[in-house]
């Protein structure tokens, strides 16, 4: 299966900071997902990107599927903004198995 | 509307014990995937319905099973309760099993 590498794996910010979090695949993806996971353990999805780029708020994200990788962009953080940020894809196909990477652990400061 | 509901929230349960999550799915979805999440080896798939059929396993062994009903609610079943499968259980849903994924809050099992 599928590699998702994420980095950076830790990120310390002053609020109002802007952030780049990265996610290769050693293959090339499908479905590619990002999500945030707040302290509670809730998973929220972000972004449905398998290529292209979308933005929502402060947040964008862009998939360069040919490239295998995908970018998260956080614009002026918030301490909300917290949390551990995770993306996620499939080779496609009958695999309905999304592999997840180990995520960026996001501490944003007031 | 409704997200994913999980239930119960929190679950201790002893070695040796079974014990079975419950997940309902947003309305209208069809797929509902669970997925395993532990502090060393991150999120892990375990399966993935959808209209009441399994299409995809983990790598997990045979104590771990599921269900899908006709009303697209989900169950998932853990036998022979060890240590290593407390983990904080969290079931997705989504129209097709390959679109965006909507996690309901989770399980948190400690085996004890």
């Amino acid at each position: 299966g599928i590699q998702v590498e994420q980095s950076p794996p830790d990120l310390i910010l002053q609020e109002g900071a802007n952030s780049t979090l990265r996610c290769n695949f050693s293959d090339s993806v499908n479905n590619l997902q990002w999500f945030h996971q707040n302290p509670w353990g809730q998973l929220i999805n972000l972004f449905y990107i398998p290529s292209g780029t979308k933005q929502n708020g402060r947040l964008s994200a862009t998939t360069v599927a040919t490239e295998r990788y995908s970018l998260l962009y956080i614009s002026s953080s918030q301490t909300t903004d917290s949390g551990v940020y995770f993306c996620a894809g499939n080779s496609g196909g009958s695999n309905y198995k999304l592999t997840f990477g180990k995520g960026t652990l996001l501490t944003v400061n007031p | 509307k409704a997200g994913v509901t999980q239930t119960p929230r929190y679950l201790i349960k002893t070695r040796g014990q079974q014990v079975t999550l419950s997940c309902s799915p947003i309305s209208g979805h069809r797929s509902v995937s669970w997925y395993q999440q532990t502090p060393g080896q991150g999120l892990q798939f375990l399966f993935e319905y959808f209209s009441e059929t399994q299409r995809n396993k983990g790598n997990f062994p045979g104590r771990f099973s599921g269900r899908q009903f006709s009303n697209s609610r989900s169950e998932m079943n853990v036998s022979t309760l060890e240590l290593g499968d407390s983990a904080l259980y969290l079931c997705a849903s989504s129209l097709k099993g390959f679109d965006g994924y909507t996690f309901g809050s989770g399980t948190r099992l400690t085996v004890v």
